[in-house]
């Protein structure tokens, strides 16, 4: 099943703080964030692995709730270059890192 | 290359077309998936390879839908017979190999069946 994401959409502006928030029903082995801008691959944010191992960047972080099957994604002091579509990809133990992903989440950050 | 290259990016394909679409993933990646990305949503996994070998097509919509990688580098997904409900975006990803390693994507190809 597809995880959801929470909210759709968000409208900040430069400066203020969100979370993005992906809830599956499955037990989850890890979950993968990514940023997509319009007509544009999907960029790699974060990885958050079972056991609380983070692999990601400086500026963004990220939580795992595994008992609650829950992720997620705090921006902070945002940019205007933060807008896009941010999707939560999950693994359910796949050894090679099959991904089923949200519906994603539109983040616009204006001046 | 230095990442992953899709070609043609677009694609205009009449009703009952065959298509063949290209993915040449980052040098030395084992790994290298097919995601179809409908307007709006979420990429959806389509199949899987390591190396040459296809492990996992379970995302393939039908038998329409086929995917090679002959050599473990260069992919193709051929679509035969194309329909209107086949029009997407197609992105290609490839990864070194391991669940918890970072996959990293194409532009993709945006087909569009008339």
């Amino acid at each position: 099943q597809q995880p959801v994401q929470s909210p759709q959409a968000v409208i900040l502006r430069e400066g203020e703080d969100a979370v993005i928030n992906c809830s599956s029903s499955k037990a989850l082995y890890s979950v993968h964030w990514y940023r997509q801008k319009h007509g544009e691959a999907p960029v790699f944010l974060m990885i958050l692995l079972k056991g609380g191992e983070q692999k990601g960047h400086e500026k963004i972080s990220a939580s795992f709730n595994e008992k609650k099957q829950q992720s997620s994604l705090y921006l902070t002091a945002s940019q205007l270059s933060y807008s896009g579509t941010y999707f939560c990809g999950t693994d359910g133990g796949t050894s090679y890192g099959k991904l089923t992903f949200g519906q994603g989440t539109i983040l616009t950050v204006h001046p | 290359g230095a990442g992953v290259s899709q070609s043609p990016r677009y694609k205009v394909a009449k009703r009952g077309q065959d298509v063949a679409l290209r993915c040449d993933p980052i040098s030395g990646h084992v790994s290298l998936f097919w995601y179809q990305q409908a307007l709006g949503q979420g990429p959806e996994f389509l199949t899987y390879f390591q190396n040459e070998a296809q492990l996992d097509k379970s995302g393939l919509p039908s038998d329409r839908f086929f995917a090679e990688r002959p050599e473990g580098s260069v992919s193709t997904l051929k679509i035969q017979r194309t329909q209107q409900e086949d029009s997407a975006v197609y992105l290609c990803a490839s990864s070194l190999g391991q669940s918890n390693t970072e996959a990293f994507f194409g532009q993709g190809t945006r087909l569009t069946v008339v």
